[in-house]
């Protein structure tokens, strides 16, 4: 199995509601990642697990809320979300890579949840 | 702090002809990753090739190739024989060698289209 999945692959929500993506991976990579990307432009890094803790949070707004309940699953809870939240997010995760101390090795992508924000 | 430029918003190539898409970066390290990643309109991310600093020769991947010249910094894409399924944004990327997280920083990306 060599491929990252996402549930759903769309989502629509109101402002007020309580949602979550999940993001599965079983290539027994040990670095997940979460990225949010806007229509024309590159993903953007949200957070990093490494070995099911979090090593990342690149400085976002507590509404996202990250968790990694086993080293294949990655979830992100979302709640009281705003209209501008709305665009792609991306999971992927990557192995340790054997010839660098630390390293981790390419990323792998899933295919993305559309998220809506009404 | 590294910095990846894709300065070709959009290219256009015929079917079965050459194109290459250009992609500049700067850094202070001597040991990296360099990535093309494609993203279809179906949206997953797919690496297309992959390019170790300390290695000299340039990577191939079948019909994708990459001329990397370090001192220039510069990392372009050649795909040779373009198909219709080659239509996509390409991402460059950088990873530092060494980077506990192997984080990835990406270029604006390129719009390319393949005309029949």
């Amino acid at each position: 199995d060599t491929e990252v999945t996402q549930t759903p692959k769309h989502l629509v929500m109101g402002m007020t509601n309580k949602k979550s993506l999940k993001c599965e991976q079983h290539m027994g990579h040990r670095a997940m990642y979460w990225y949010k990307q806007k229509a024309k432009k590159p993903p953007e890094l949200m957070f990093v697990y490494s070995y099911e803790k979090l090593s990342i949070n690149e400085s976002v707004p507590s509404r996202f809320s990250p968790e990694c309940p086993n080293s294949s699953l990655l979830n992100l809870h979302l709640h009281a979300l705003q209209p501008e939240d709305s665009a792609l997010y991306l999971c992927a995760s990557s192995q340790r890579d054997r010839t660098t101390s630390g390293s981790y090795n390419e990323q792998f992508f899933g295919p993305g949840t559309r998220l809506t924000v009404l | 702090a590294q910095t990846v430029t894709q300065s070709q918003p959009e290219m256009s190539v015929q079917e079965a002809e050459t194109v290459t898409l250009s992609c500049t970066y700067d850094t202070s390290e001597s040991d990296y990753y360099l990535f093309w990643y494609k993203q279809p309109p179906s949206r997953q991310m797919i690496l297309v090739i992959r390019q170790e600093a300390y290695k000299q020769q340039n990577a191939t991947e079948n019909r994708f190739s990459v001329n990397f010249q370090k001192a220039a910094k510069s990392f372009s894409l050649k795909i040779s024989d373009s198909q219709l399924g080659d239509a996509a944004m390409y991402f460059c990327a950088y990873r530092n060698y060494g980077g506990s997280q192997g984080n990835l920083i990406f270029g604006k990306g390129t719009k390319l289209s393949v005309k029949p």
